[in-house]
């Protein structure tokens, strides 16, 4: 298996554009995380999906932030418009869990967004 | 929210020492999970072990876990400058819940 797949792996782009990024879980895995990483926050969980259906966006930081899960293959992390604050690594992961969603993850390689 | 918590926040050895990096952690877990970070890439996740478990070995990586004090240590043995990365224990607690990553140790193994 490829892994998670990430893309883009960097994105570079002016205050209040629309930034999309895409992810693809590994094939089997049932859920899938979005994260967010910075020097002064760590790793921040963004929203996280199961079965396809959003389980928790409460890490969400604001409305300008929207994530789908279409089909289990396939997830994207909205962001409009985009603030120079939002400038971080992005990763997602999933996993596989037949009950808790307390099993290993499997990050991607993360996309590293500068907003200017 | 629980979050483990990982010190030293930076630790610096040579190579063919052992490092040790300590995860405290805030109320009764599930299980308590080891990932690495390599600088510019995904976390990897190198070991979980469950809250009825007080050791366990994955190759040069030992984990303890000590439930009493809330605690668990990755001890590295014989470190290679190929272990240099940043280091962070995820915890989950009870329920169905995801993993709460700390801020991570940064260890650097200098040859």
């Amino acid at each position: 298996d490829a892994g998670v797949i990430q893309s883009p792996r960097h994105e570079v782009t002016e205050m209040g554009q629309e930034v999309t990024l895409r992810c693809k879980p590994i094939s089997g895995h049932n859920s899938l995380f979005w994260y967010r990483q910075t020097m002064m926050r760590g790793l921040e969980l963004l929203i996280y999906f199961n079965n396809n259906v959003p389980i928790d966006d409460s890490g969400m930081p604001e409305d300008r932030f929207s994530a789908k899960m279409p089909n289990a293959s396939f997830s994207t992390l909205k962001i409009q418009p985009s603030e120079p604050r939002d400038s971080a690594v992005y990763f997602c992961a999933s996993s596989f869990a037949a009950y808790v969603l307390q099993e290993t993850q499997y990050f991607g390689p993360g996309t590293r967004l500068l907003v200017l | 929210s629980q979050q483990g918590e990982e010190d030293p926040q930076a630790l610096s050895i040579q190579e063919g020492e052992n490092a040790t990096m300590n995860c405290s952690y805030k109320t009764s877990i599930n299980n308590l999970q080891w990932y690495r970070q390599n600088s510019g890439r995904g976390l990897v996740h190198l070991i979980l072990i469950r809250s009825n478990e007080r050791e366990k070995h994955s190759g040069r990586l030992r984990v303890t876990l000590d439930t009493s004090k809330k605690s668990s240590s990755l001890l590295i043995t014989a470190s290679r400058a190929a272990d240099t990365a940043s280091y962070f224990c995820a915890t989950v607690n009870s329920g169905n819940t995801p993993l709460v990553f700390g801020k991570g140790t940064r260890l650097s193994v200098i040859a």
